[in-house]
């Protein structure tokens, strides 16, 4: 089964910072690639899907890159509501494995 | 607007079965692929199972394959897992989410339900 490694597990940040989550494939996935949000004590939500494209509704400092093996995603000026744990998820093939999760903090 | 509200869960002994249901409205139900994600308590997300939208396919997690079955009633626009042999790390919230679109099984998620907690304990 393919795995995904996401990294860091956590960072602490400003806000206005520019924040980078990477997520990595142990085999090429092409981008089927989808990141999600989950706030404390809320639902997971689709930010991105097909590695790049963003979910209607989801604000354009959220952006996402990558292909094959090697994924990131951006939020480019942090803000107080990103608080959250964000998670990658592969979907090319079963299983649809997600990563363990990156936890992102206001410093 | 699209709906999913997961019902079934409890506090049940280990080894016991259980059965969860999703009731899906505000959407075609028998278009779109389906699955079961869990999150164990303070612990990230995992996915259990899913199936495709006539419910000819399904798949598993090595983590619950030949425990769990997936199922869905399209006429009634309702999603199940049937859990048997729980064990204590069956523990979690477990949320039915949607593909995001319709026709292949492989897809993002896209909503998801609120959840409901499934506990094993004795």
């Amino acid at each position: 089964d393919i795995q995904m490694t996401q990294s860091p597990s956590s960072l602490s940040a400003s806000v206005g910072d520019r924040v980078t989550i990477t997520c990595r494939a142990s085999q090429g996935i092409s981008n089927y690639l989808a990141w999600y949000q989950q706030k404390p004590g809320k639902v997971p939500k689709l930010l991105i899907y097909a590695a790049s494209i963003l979910q209607s509704g989801v604000p354009s400092r959220f952006s996402g890159s990558g292909s094959g093996t090697d994924f990131t995603l951006t939020i480019t000026s942090l803000q107080p509501e990103d608080v959250a744990t964000y998670y990658c998820q592969k979907y090319s093939s079963a299983p649809l494995t997600f990563g363990g999760g990156t936890r992102v903090e206001i410093k | 607007e699209v709906q999913l509200v997961e019902s079934g869960g409890g506090l049940v002994q280990p080894g016991v079965s259980l059965r969860l249901s999703c009731a899906a409205s505000g959407f075609t139900f028998s278009s779109y692929a389906m699955n079961w994600v869990r999150q164990a308590p303070g612990k990230g997300l995992e996915w259990v199972s899913g199936i495709s939208g006539s419910g000819g396919s399904t798949h598993y997690a090595d983590s619950v394959k030949g425990r769990f079955t997936i199922s869905r009633d399209n006429s009634e626009h309702t999603l199940f897992l049937q859990m048997n042999s729980l064990r204590a790390e069956d523990t979690a919230v477990y949320y039915c989410a949607k593909a995001r679109a319709s026709g292949s099984y492989y897809n993002a998620f896209d909503p998801w339900g609120q959840g409901t907690l499934v506990t094993v304990s004795s």
